[in-house]
C-alpha cells in the first residue's frame, strides 16, 4: 500500500516560491500507474486540484495556476514535488499529495480520474 | 464558485438513509466518471466512490454511488455517528482540461 508524506516549509513569505515535496513509500514513482498529484484546501473551503505529472513528463496543470506550477518527480529518491511561484496569501491553504492511477502508451495517457491515497497535508501559510 | 453544485449540508438520525446530490454539465458529469470523497474532521479526503459506483476495497457497503445524466449522488444508508463529514463530488471536466470537485456537502448524525 502506498503511503504518502508531505514535507516543506510551513510559511512562505508573499512573492517569494512555495516548494513542497511527497515522500513516496510502500510502491516505487518509476514504476508508473499513477498520477504523482497535488491537491489543495483553503481555510474552511473545499478543494482544488492542482496538477499531477505521470513521472514520464506527461504533466496535467489547473489552468488557473498553470502560470505559476511546476510538478516534478525525482525517482532517484521515490519523491515528487510542487513548485508554486509568486505567492500571495490567497496561497495559504493545506497541501495534499495523492495518487491517481492510470497509465501512459503511445504518447497518450489514460486514468488520473480518481484519488485513492492522500499523504495527511500540510498546512502552509503566505505571509511576511 | 465550484463547477460541481452540492447542497451545503445534510442531516439524518442514527439509521436513516441520506443521499447528497452533485449538480453538473455535459462537458464533466455529463462525459466522464464521478467520484466521492469524505473528509472527517481534521483529516485528509478518503476515496469513498469511483467510476460513479464503485468502491474501493474496505469502505462500507452502506455508501453507494450513482450518476444518471449531468447529476450524481451519494447515498448513505443505515447512518452512523461516525458518518459525520465533508462529502465532495468530483469528476474531470473536458470543457476546463483539469478535475474539478463539487463544493462540498457537510452531513450532520442529529
Amino acid at each position: 500500500q502506498v503511503q504518502l508524506q508531505e514535507s516543506g516549509p510551513g510559511l512562505v513569505k508573499p512573492s517569494q516560491t512555495l516548494s513542497l515535496t511527497c515522500t513516496v513509500s510502500g510502491g516505487s514513482i518509476s514504476s508508473g500507474g499513477y498520477y504523482w498529484s497535488w491537491i489543495r484546501q483553503h481555510p474552511g473551503k473545499g478543494l482544488e486540484w492542482i496538477g499531477y505529472n505521470f513521472y514520464s513528463g506527461n504533466t496535467y496543470y489547473n489552468p488557473s495556476l498553470k502560470s505559476r506550477i511546476t510538478i516534478s518527480v525525482d525517482t532517484s529518491k521515490n519523491q515528487f514535488s510542487l513548485k508554486l511561484n509568486s505567492v500571495t496569501a490567497a496561497d495559504t491553504a493545506v497541501y495534499y499529495c495523492a495518487t491517481a492511477p492510470g497509465y501512459c502508451s503511445g504518447g497518450s495517457c489514460y486514468g488520473g480520474v480518481y484519488f485513492d491515497y492522500w499523504g495527511q497535508g500540510i498546512v502552509v501559510t503566505v505571509s511576511s | 464558485q465550484s463547477v460541481l453544485a452540492q447542497p451545503p449540508s445534510a442531516s439524518g438520525t442514527p439509521g436513516q438513509r441520506v443521499t447528497i446530490s452533485c449538480s453538473g454539465s455535459s462537458s464533466n458529469i455529463g462525459s466522464n466518471t464521478v467520484n466521492w470523497y469524505q473528509q472527517l474532521p481534521g483529516t485528509a479526503p478518503k476515496l469513498l466512490t469511483y467510476s460513479n459506483d464503485q468502491r474501493p476495497s474496505g469502505v462500507p457497503e452502506r455508501f453507494s454511488g450513482s450518476k444518471s445524466g449531468t447529476s450524481a449522488s451519494l447515498a448513505i444508508g443505515g447512518l452512523q455517528s461516525e458518518d459525520e463529514a465533508d462529502y465532495y463530488c468530483a469528476a474531470w471536466d473536458d470543457s476546463l482540461y483539469g478535475y474539478v470537485f463539487g463544493s462540498g456537502t457537510k452531513v450532520t448524525v442529529l
